[in-house]
């Protein structure tokens, strides 16, 4: 069974550039998370979706990141325009169910200069 | 808002001996506790995990506590190994929303 795969694994990028995320999930996994972890800090949820909807973008930081899960397949996180505070490791997660395992990407390490 | 707190956030031991991890939520309503493990340069994988409903789970080399009353949660490493040096990470769950500590970064001394 394919893991979870993001892409790219790394992106360095100037700020005020833009950049895109991509994030595929387990075959049949209905719940997809993004997660951020700045350095040294916690992983933190962005937001999750079931399917192609979103069911909870609480963990946002603000509208200049923008989720997208056409289909309900793979997802897309855009920054735009990126900003110095926003680099960290990006996690994309998938679930079956609410409340089970959730696996992992193994993350976009983002550096804004 | 939801938070949990984990410590230490660095652990050194020697090879054999036992490392512990604690963590505390403050959601009262958190029903799923997983643990994941962070190898350098790899993505973070569950290890074990814990529901509301029991109060501890063992497999193999590793363990979990649960308090409820307390909200306190712990990962027990016994017999610890070099192989065993990793970053963890609780994490308290309900529904959907993983909250996660700030990490461990642990190191077995060979």
């Amino acid at each position: 069974e394919a893991g979870v795969t993001q892409f790219p694994s790394h992106s360095v990028i100037e700020k005020g550039q833009t950049v895109t995320l991509r994030c595929d999930p387990i075959s049949g996994h209905d719940n997809l998370y993004w997660y951020r972890r700045v350095m040294g800090k916690e992983i933190k949820f962005l937001l999750h979706f079931v399917k192609e909807s979103k069911q909870d973008e609480s963990g946002m930081p603000n509208n200049r990141f923008l989720a997208e899960r056409t289909g309900g397949t793979y997802s897309t996180l855009k920054v735009q325009p990126a900003e110095l505070e926003d680099s960290g490791v990006y996690f994309c997660a998938s679930s079956q169910d609410h409340g089970t395992e959730a696996f992992f990407g193994q993350g976009t390490r983002l550096t804004v200069v | 808002g939801e938070n949990v707190e984990q410590h230490p956030s660095t652990l050194s031991v020697q090879e054999g001996d036992s490392a512990v991890i604690k963590c505390t939520y403050s959601d009262s309503a958190s029903n799923y506790f997983p643990w994941y493990k962070q190898e350098l340069g790899k993505r973070p994988q569950l290890i074990i995990d814990i529901r509301s409903n029991v109060g501890e789970k063992k497999d193999q080399r590793i363990a979990v506590t649960l308090n409820k009353t307390a909200k306190h949660f712990s990962l027990h490493i016994t017999e610890t190994q070099p192989e065993d040096s990793a970053v963890y990470f609780c994490a308290a769950s309900r529904a959907y929303k993983y909250i996660f500590g700030t990490g461990t970064r642990l190191k077995v001394l060979a």
